[in-house]
């Protein structure tokens, strides 16, 4: 079955560091997401992308970047972590731009 | 004044029992109306997805839109220990993918 997989499922990690987030979709879609989920804010868009070579600025775009250079696969780079980057990270995809999305099982980020 | 609001929670009912759970929304742009479930520590899942005014049915599941009250509802009949979870509503109008808004989100639980 086609599926859409974000590793690692927790990570840790300490103020300044460089880190990546994986999400991979077997499905083909050309649209994929990132979006961080807290508490009292919901979901919010971080980066999207509409296929190969093609990335966007969401809502919180500050301290993230992407890049898609396939179109399986689009990663999630805090370029030097911090604190308030503490969150859940989920990474969705959709075939065309009135699809909904289907969701990946999120990464769970604690910077310290 | 937020795009979509949607009552917290939590909310806590017996099994068997109807439940109904609401969203409100201020942009009369709107066409597609989604709601998702979302079990604790896993991504979202769409439950149903409906295009413009009207109901759709699926199993013990019933999405309504009302546009002219800018009123969507998800109600569950007969409802299980297992639909205990939160749900969120979520919606757009014709522009790019990227324009989805989620509602905060509802927590249900169901007590056998």
């Amino acid at each position: 079955d086609a599926e859409i997989t974000q590793s690692p499922r927790h990570k840790i990690t300490e103020t300044g560091r460089q880190v990546t987030l994986a999400c991979h979709q077997t499905w083909n879609h050309n649209n994929m997401f990132w979006y961080r989920q807290d508490l009292g804010h919901g979901l919010r868009l971080i980066h999207y992308s509409y296929g190969v070579h093609d990335t966007n600025k969401g809502e919180v775009s500050d301290g993230y970047s992407v890049s898609r250079s396939n179109t399986e696969d689009l990663p999630l780079t805090l370029e030097s972590a911090a604190s308030s980057q503490t969150s859940v990270y989920f990474c969705a995809s959709s075939p065309n731009q009135n699809s909904p999305l289907h969701f990946g099982n999120g990464t769970r980020l604690t910077v310290t | 004044q937020k795009e979509v609001e949607q009552d917290p929670g939590p909310l806590s009912v017996p099994e068997g029992a109807i439940v109904s759970l609401n969203c409100t929304y201020s942009n009369s742009a709107f066409q597609y109306f989604m709601w998702y479930r979302q079990y604790s520590r896993k991504g979202p899942e769409l439950l149903m997805y409906t295009y413009s005014s009207g109901n759709k049915e699926d199993g013990r599941f019933t999405a309504q839109v009302d546009k002219s009250s800018k009123y969507i509802s998800l109600f569950i009949r007969d409802s299980q220990p297992s639909d205990s979870a939160t749900y969120l509503c979520a919606m757009k109008g014709i522009q790019g993918a990227q324009k989805l808004v989620f509602g905060q989100g509802t927590r249900l639980t169901i007590n056998p």
